[in-house]
């Protein structure tokens, strides 16, 4: 079973606005990452955030983390068509080796 | 230098066949998983290899699963008898760290199994 659950599971923006992505988990965890996986194509890491940070940026990507609340939020800024993909948080626990993966949200950007 | 590759690329199989998917990972890297991904779904962890050594292998979903890396680098997941429910895409990553927390996992683009 998964842990993590995505939430909206699809979103449709027009270019230039800013799409917003939730994550929510159930265990303690040492790190949330998130990643995103274009049609057909393997998973691209895009963003990793430690259990003792609030908030982290990369280029466009803003990402925040409650671990009271259990949950993480993916913020892409300025979106643009190429941006149009599934992306999906994974979580590495305190204890395990692996990452559980939500099910993903699909993001498309209209052109 | 070259990511991970894996193949076939695709694979049909009739029910009770056996497969074999391959992986390779990008040189070096010590840490090698594979992960099953259901249509619509995100990838669900399968075993994990810290060089040639099966360190974890509680995702494996029945005993007709298989995978082994003898030599530390490539890496085979065998599906014994397969069955229409195994259907989907077989995911591999590899990572350059050997400790439990292997972030930054390097995927390949996956091995579509059908199963008819």
């Amino acid at each position: 079973s998964q842990q993590g659950e995505e939430d909206p599971q699809a979103l449709s923006i027009q270019e230039g606005e800013n799409a917003t992505m939730n994550c929510s988990y159930k265990t303690s965890i040492n790190n949330l990452q998130w990643y995103r996986q274009n049609s057909g194509r393997g998973l691209v890491h895009l963003i990793l955030i430690r259990s003792n940070e609030r908030e982290k940026h990369s280029g466009r990507l803003r990402v925040t983390l409650d671990t009271s609340k259990k949950s993480s939020s993916l913020l892409i800024t300025a979106s643009r068509a190429a941006d149009t993909a599934s992306y999906f948080c994974a979580t590495a626990s305190l204890y395990g080796q692996n990452f559980v993966f939500g099910p993903g949200t699909r993001l498309s950007v209209l052109p | 230098g070259a990511g991970v590759s894996q193949s076939p690329r695709y694979k049909v199989a009739k029910r009770g066949q056996d497969v074999a998917l391959r992986c390779d990972p990008i040189s070096g890297h010590v840490s090698l998983f594979w992960y099953q991904q259901a249509l619509g779904q995100g990838p669900e962890f399968l075993t994990y290899f810290q060089n040639e050594a099966q360190l974890d292998k509680s995702g494996l979903p029945s005993d007709r699963f298989f995978a082994e890396r003898p030599e530390g680098s490539v890496s085979t997941l065998k599906i014994q008898r397969t069955q229409q429910e195994d259907s989907a895409v077989y995911l591999c990553a590899s990572s350059p760290k050997r400790t439990a927390q292997p972030y930054e996992q390097y995927f390949g683009p996956g091995t579509r199994l059908t199963v008819t």
